[in-house]
């Protein structure tokens, strides 16, 4: 079947630095992605919708700047957390869809800042 | 605006029983998906069961069913001779023309042996 790989899977990150996490589709090409947020013991949290090609389209209160996302290609997504802070921790997870209504989630990447 | 509600946070059931999880949502979209996720430990989405809004009959996979009520904007799911492997974090979603998908605050189910 198919598969999202998410990498890293854990990062730890001093206050005030950037880090990228990337989300890659291995056997199929996708045109939309999908990032979400998840704090502990909470439900997801759409933060964005990923477009190959074009910008991003982010969800109310999401602070575009602070989150970069860019879709270069059809089978990679990469999520940009940038001057990172401590509140910025959290899991982050993407999906990606292939024929619009097949979803697939990545395994996560749990950032620590410090 | 579309919102999910999960009014059960926590739900228990005998391994070989049945359990039903509930799910409430609202939405605007006249064409959306329904789903059911399980995200056991590893924190990795599962997808249990979809639904397609605009089919009448209720989806089933396995052990795994739902009791879709369009009008009233429900969509419960039922599991059936609970495994121990069961337990885990479910949530509810529903998701408009585009795939994103929002989310309910989640079930934490336990299976008991």
């Amino acid at each position: 079947g198919a598969v999202v790989s998410q990498h890293p899977s854990r990062v730890i990150c001093k206050s005030g630095t950037s880090v990228k996490i990337e989300c890659r589709s291995l056997d199929f090409q996708a045109t939309t992605m999908f990032w979400y947020r998840q704090f502990p013991k909470q439900s997801l949290m759409l933060m964005a919708t990923s477009n190959e090609g074009s910008k991003a389209t982010y969800e109310q209160g999401v602070e575009k700047d602070k989150f970069l996302i860019n879709h270069a290609s059809l089978t990679l997504s990469t999520l940009t957390v940038t001057s990172a802070h401590p509140e910025d921790s959290s899991f982050y997870i993407c999906s990606a869809s292939r024929d619009g209504w097949e979803l697939f989630f990545g395994e996560g990447s749990r950032l620590t800042v410090l | 605006a579309q919102t999910v509600t999960q009014s059960q946070p926590e739900m228990s059931v005998q391994e070989a029983e049945t359990v039903t999880l509930s799910c409430t949502y609202d939405t605007s979209e006249s064409d959306y998906y329904l789903f059911w996720y399980k995200q056991p430990p590893s924190r990795q989405m599962i997808l249990v069961i979809r639904q397609e809004a605009y089919k009448q009959q209720n989806a089933t996979e396995n052990r795994f069913s739902v009791n879709f009520q369009k009008a009233a904007k429900s969509f419960s799911l039922k599991i059936s001779d609970s495994q121990l492997g069961d337990a885990a974090m479910y949530f509810c979603a529903t998701g408009g023309s585009q795939g994103n998908l929002i989310f309910g605050k989640g079930t934490k189910l336990s299976v008991k042996p």
